[in-house]
């Protein structure tokens, strides 16, 4: 799976957009982006995933770029609650051998 | 769909004592995972079953650690004898491999070994 490369920490204001960067230069063709996010004391919560177009759901946007070498997490309006973790994992979808490698993550700080 | 459950939530218990964990996946998931998490080290995949089968347990620690599938909406994680380093929480997931789609997880067993 490729490897992803994130911020250590960032910081919010509450009610702007949380825009979380993701660089994966190593992505193959066959590779999604997945997002998810742990906040204190709870288990990993999925986010959203794509392989190549910007997806949206009702927790988040996700832009990729058009290389696929990076992608962005976007949360349009930030609320104190989204203060979390936040994890970018790259991997096949449908690949029965392999699983979820995560990695230190972005910590997500949402300011009042 | 009441996700993946875990038991207990807490655990506390003394050095030597075996300790189970307990796991049920969400229902039509096929692949249940393990993970074990500490400040030091992050989320650490322990060891995942496809189907009720092991498939890598490359990521258990040692031989105290074993995993056990006996079917498919049950697992447990023993550690026999336990010692104070394997104080962490441990997270159980599951997913259906033959979609797209992530794991889900469940709320985690906050173990303390003193």
């Amino acid at each position: 799976d490729a490897k992803t490369t994130q911020p250590t920490s960032m910081d919010c204001a509450e009610g702007r957009a949380a825009n979380l960067p993701c660089n994966h230069s190593t992505i193959s063709g066959n590779e999604y982006v997945y997002w998810y996010r742990q906040i204190h004391s709870q288990g990993p919560q999925y986010i959203i995933h794509g392989l190549k177009n910007n997806e949206t759901n009702e927790m988040a946007s996700l832009i990729i770029t058009e290389d696929r070498k990076s992608s962005t997490l976007i949360l349009p309006h930030a609320t104190l609650r989204d203060t979390a973790v936040y994890y970018c994992i790259v991997r096949v979808a449908q690949n029965y051998g392999q699983n979820f490698v995560f990695g230190p993550g972005t910590r997500l700080s949402v300011l009042p | 769909d009441a996700g993946v459950i875990q038991s207990p939530r807490h655990e506390v218990t003394e050095m030597g004592q075996e300790v189970t964990l307990r796991c049920k996946p969400i229902s039509g998931h096929n692949s249940l995972f393990w993970y074990r998490q500490t400040m030091m080290r992050g989320l650490e995949l322990l060891i995942y079953f496809n189907n009720n089968v092991p498939i890598d347990d490359s990521g258990m620690p040692e031989d105290r650690f074993s995993a056990k599938m006996p079917n498919a909406s049950f697992s447990t994680l023993k550690i026999q004898p336990s010692e104070p380093r394997d104080s962490a929480v441990y997270f159980c997931a599951s997913r259906f491999t033959g979609g797209e789609n992530g794991y889900t997880f469940g709320s985690g067993t906050r173990l303390t070994v003193v």
